[in-house]
């Protein structure tokens, strides 16, 4: 069945980087686009980024352009963001999750979440 | 930005009866709309797409409507096992989310 695995969270101090994965299965990694979305403890879902299927095209939130990338390796079948110049308000638990089709970007299925806290 | 404004924020009903969720965006998304139902310590998932296609084993209690600017969620009879959070989603320009709506009894 389609899976999505992320991991790489973890706690890290303000200013500091992380890079997270998401590992997929179960469908042709390199015929879809996926996208990152984070949810802040007790709050609702934010669309992080996402990227085409072919690593060509990619698309950031404005509270994280600049400081996050959004990159693919299709022959791993992984996905993965690079995350810069963290600030407190990047803590959340941050999913990846596949778009329904070329061009169709309702998200399914969806990983099971990997927590970021930032903190000094 | 697309703004989505979902509501109520929260809404209170038994099981067996029906719930009515809306969501509204700050301009025409066409049916470019999914809803996402979310349990505690669970991810999303996709429930509606195209703002009235359910998604592949979603029960046909529930279904949406809409296009444009309104949309709708319906679940025609509540089981205890659909009090959860439930977030719309535009994907026409860009991508946002409503703030969601709490289902509880």
């Amino acid at each position: 069945q389609v899976q999505l695995v992320e991991s790489g969270g973890g706690v890290v101090q303000p200013g500091r980087s992380l890079r997270l994965s998401c590992a997929a299965s179960g469908f042709t990694f390199s015929n879809y686009g996926i996208h990152w979305v984070r949810q802040a403890p007790g709050k609702g879902l934010e669309w992080v980024a996402v990227i085409s299927y072919d690593g060509i095209t990619k698309y950031y939130a404005d509270s994280v352009k600049g400081r996050f990338a959004i990159s693919r390796d299709n022959s791993k079948n992984t996905l993965y963001l690079q995350m810069d110049s963290l600030r407190d308000e990047d803590t959340a638990v941050y999913y990846c999750a596949k778009q329904g089709g070329l061009g169709q970007n309702w998200l399914d299925p969806w990983g099971q979440g990997t927590l970021v806290t930032v903190s000094s | 930005e697309i703004v989505m404004t979902q509501s109520p924020a929260t809404l209170s009903v038994s099981p067996g009866e029906r719930a009515t969720l809306s969501c509204r965006a700050s301009q025409s998304v066409s049916s470019n709309l999914a809803w996402y139902q979310q349990k505690p310590g669970q991810a999303p998932r996709l429930l509606i797409y195209g703002a009235s296609t359910r998604a592949t084993g979603i029960p046909a209690r529930f279904s949406g409507s809409g296009s444009g600017t309104e949309f709708t969620l319906t679940i025609s009879s509540l089981q205890s096992e659909d009090f959860a959070v439930y977030y719309c989603q535009q994907y026409h320009n860009y991508y946002t989310f409503g703030q969601g709506t709490k289902l509880e009894i």
